[in-house]
């Protein structure tokens, strides 16, 4: 049982640098997630999809895009990273929101130099 | 602004003892709560949840109390492990919402 697979887990970019992190999820679930988590600020919404082909943008939207070609996976691109995008990133998926729990993936440790 | 506070950053607690950790929200919307735990470097894990029909729910050791007029909402774990050191995160969100939203986290130290 995979759940959700983020892809790297490691990374270090230089200022400017672009990149995608993916993520994947088998088991069918319709939403999808991507937070940040910094110290003392918990877990941050980035952007969100309620289904295949939607996204939409959290609290913290700002420098990433994110993509949702197919149901399993999820894609959120840096675009031109910046040291303030040094973060832990995790994926997440859920059947819904209303009464089900959220999957995490095991993060993907971002460094921006 | 921080819809779902949990104020206080750690909690130490012998083993065998009670942990209490607390969770505090403002959106009177919200109606369906979780908690989570964390390892380092892993990714967060779902512990339990409650529904505001409800104003207690109960897993083993783990037991999650809600107040909707204080819009509060505590976990228990009795009796604490030294395995339960972890970061534990609330979580809140609504039956026809279509996000979560976290808390700040407490790690949790058991001491043994």
């Amino acid at each position: 049982n995979a759940g959700v697979t983020q892809t790297p887990k490691f990374r270090v970019l230089k200022t400017g640098q672009s990149m995608t992190l993916l993520c994947a999820q088998d088991m069918n679930h319709e939403y999808m997630y991507w937070y940040r988590q910094d110290p003392g600020m918990g877990l941050r919404l980035i952007h969100y999809s309620v289904g295949e082909g939607t996204t939409a943008k959290g609290e913290v939207p700002d420098g990433y895009n994110v993509s949702r070609l197919k149901k399993q996976n999820f894609l959120l691109g840096l675009e031109s990273a910046a040291p303030s995008q040094t973060s832990v990133y995790f994926c997440a998926s859920s059947k819904t929101t209303g009464a089900a729990e959220a999957f995490f993936g095991q993060g993907t440790r971002l460094t921006v130099v | 602004d921080q819809q779902v506070k949990q104020n206080s950053p750690s909690l130490s607690v012998q083993e065998g003892r009670i942990s209490i950790l607390n969770c505090d929200y403002t959106n009177s919307m919200f109606d369906y709560f979780l908690w989570y735990k964390k390892y380092p470097a892993e990714g967060p894990t779902f512990l339990i949840s409650i529904s505001s029909i409800k104003d207690k729910n109960e897993d083993g050791r783990f037991t999650v109390f809600l107040n909707k007029s204080a819009k509060h909402l505590s976990l228990h774990i009795v009796p604490s492990q030294p395995g339960d050191s972890a970061v534990y995160f609330c979580a809140a969100t609504w039956f026809t919402g279509n996000q979560f939203y976290f808390g700040t986290g407490t790690s949790l130290t058991v001491i043994p």
